[in-house]
Formats: structure tokens, C-alpha cells, sequence
């Protein structure tokens, strides 16, 4: 079992649709939770880290359960210009930072 | 303006011919990383520093090397590429932040370097 998963897509929506994803993680011990968004041939830009309260930022919503130990990114009214790959990437803190990322998944907004 | 830096950006290269990517960092971070991307797999960690001098195998450090003698630069040494190689590899410089009782690591990627091993 992958220690992050994620549904690989693709994920072909209209424009103006809201879309959701989720991504499991297999280490309780992990502390820090973040969305990473990758464009095709560019590196991976931080989008939005997850907080155990949920948080909200613009048009996304990212929210993390701990129980269950999946974490989740809403876009509402997702535009063109979301179209990328959405990358989950979990923290396993300790000596020497363990970070592991998901294989991403694959949105494509349509017009 | 804050940046990760790597060169080359494109290679192709032949079998043994020994090659470096370079990365720096202007941010003064102590943590740089290593990764290649491959459909399919995703993101994998080759090596990573925790600072000068301080360096440490990651999930397939196989075939690589690296050197840390200065905090900005942090060069990916293949000495012997073989096609198996062939990959998009970004280097990383990390922040490490603790907030209350959460510790975490925030990530800046250079742009990557798409390298071809014939």
C-alpha cells in the first residue's frame, strides 16, 4: 500500500463545477498536511496547507481528517485556469523530515 | 526575489558520461532535497541535506551522488548515467516551521531539469 494515495483522474469538469478530491495517507504519526498544485513541465507550487480545523481560501477548501486519516481540496466555480495536477504531500516529522507525495491528480477544466 | 535555481534546465547525454545539475538557493534555508518525477510514480526523494556537510539518502539514491559545502548550493552528481536515469528531477529548499505542537516542512521547487540518457 502506497504510504499516500490518490485517485490519479483525470477529472474533466465543466467550468463553473465544483470539484472534489481526496487523498489517504497510511502514517498516524503525520503532522502536516498541504495541497501542492503542478502545471505540465513546471515544478510543484504550494497551494494550501491542511489544518486539523479546515481552512478556506478563496474559492478552495481543503479539510483534514485525522480518524480516518484522508485529507480533502474543494474548488468551487473552478475556472480554466485550475486546470493542472493537485498533489497531496504529508509530513512525518522527526529527525530528518520525512515528506512524501502523492502521485498526484490530473483536472482538467473544460469550457 | 525568493528562488530556487537549477541548471541545465534540458540535457541529453549518453551512457557513462559523467553530468551535474546544479541547484541554489537564495532563501538561506537549511533543508534541500532532491527528487525525480516519473509518470506514474510521482514524486521521489534522491537525496536530502539537513545542512552544510549534512547529507542523507532518500528513497532511491541509487546511482547519485550529492555535496553540501555551502548553505545556498546543493549539486546532483550522476557519475555513470544510464538510461533508467532519464527523468525530470527537481531540487527543493525547505522551511521547517512549528506551530504550537505541529511541526511541518514547507517545500520551494526549482523548475526542474528534463534529462534524456541515450
Amino acid at each position: 500500500r502506497k504510504e499516500v494515495e490518490q485517485d490519479p483522474g483525470p477529472f474533466n469538469v465543466p467550468e463553473g463545477a465544483t470539484v472534489a478530491f481526496n487523498c489517504t495517507y497510511s502514517n498516524s504519526a503525520s503532522q502536516s498536511f498541504f495541497w501542492y498544485r503542478q502545471d505540465c513541465r513546471k515544478e510543484p507550487k504550494l497551494l494550501m496547507s491542511v489544518y486539523s480545523s479546515g481552512n478556506e481560501d478563496g474559492r478552495f477548501t481543503a479539510q483534514l481528517n485525522r480518524a480516518s486519516q484522508y485529507i480533502s481540496l474543494l474548488i468551487r466555480d473552478s475556472k480554466l485556469s485550475d486546470s493542472a495536477t493537485y498533489l497531496c504531500v504529508v509530513n512525518v516529522p522527526s529527525s530528518a523530515s520525512k515528506i512524501i507525495f502523492g502521485s498526484g491528480t490530473r483536472l482538467s477544466i473544460r469550457p | 526575489e525568493a528562488q530556487v535555481t537549477q541548471n541545465p534546465r534540458y540535457l541529453i547525454t549518453v551512457t557513462g558520461k559523467k553530468l551535474t545539475v546544479t541547484c541554489s538557493q537564495n532563501m538561506n534555508h537549511e533543508y534541500m532535497s532532491w527528487y525525480r518525477q516519473d509518470p506514474g510514480l510521482g514524486l521521489r526523494q534522491i537525496y536530502y541535506s539537513m545542512n552544510v556537510e549534512v547529507t542523507d539518502k532518500g528513497d532511491v539514491p541509487e546511482g547519485y551522488k550529492v555535496s553540501r559545502k555551502e548553505k545556498r548550493n546543493f549539486p546532483l552528481i550522476l557519475e555513470s548515467p544510464s538510461p533508467n536515469q532519464t527523468s525530470l528531477y527537481f531540487c527543493a529548499s525547505s522551511l521547517r516551521w512549528t506551530s504550537g505542537r505541529t511541526k511541518g516542512e514547507t517545500q520551494y521547487f526549482g523548475p526542474g531539469t528534463r534529462l534524456l540518457v541515450l
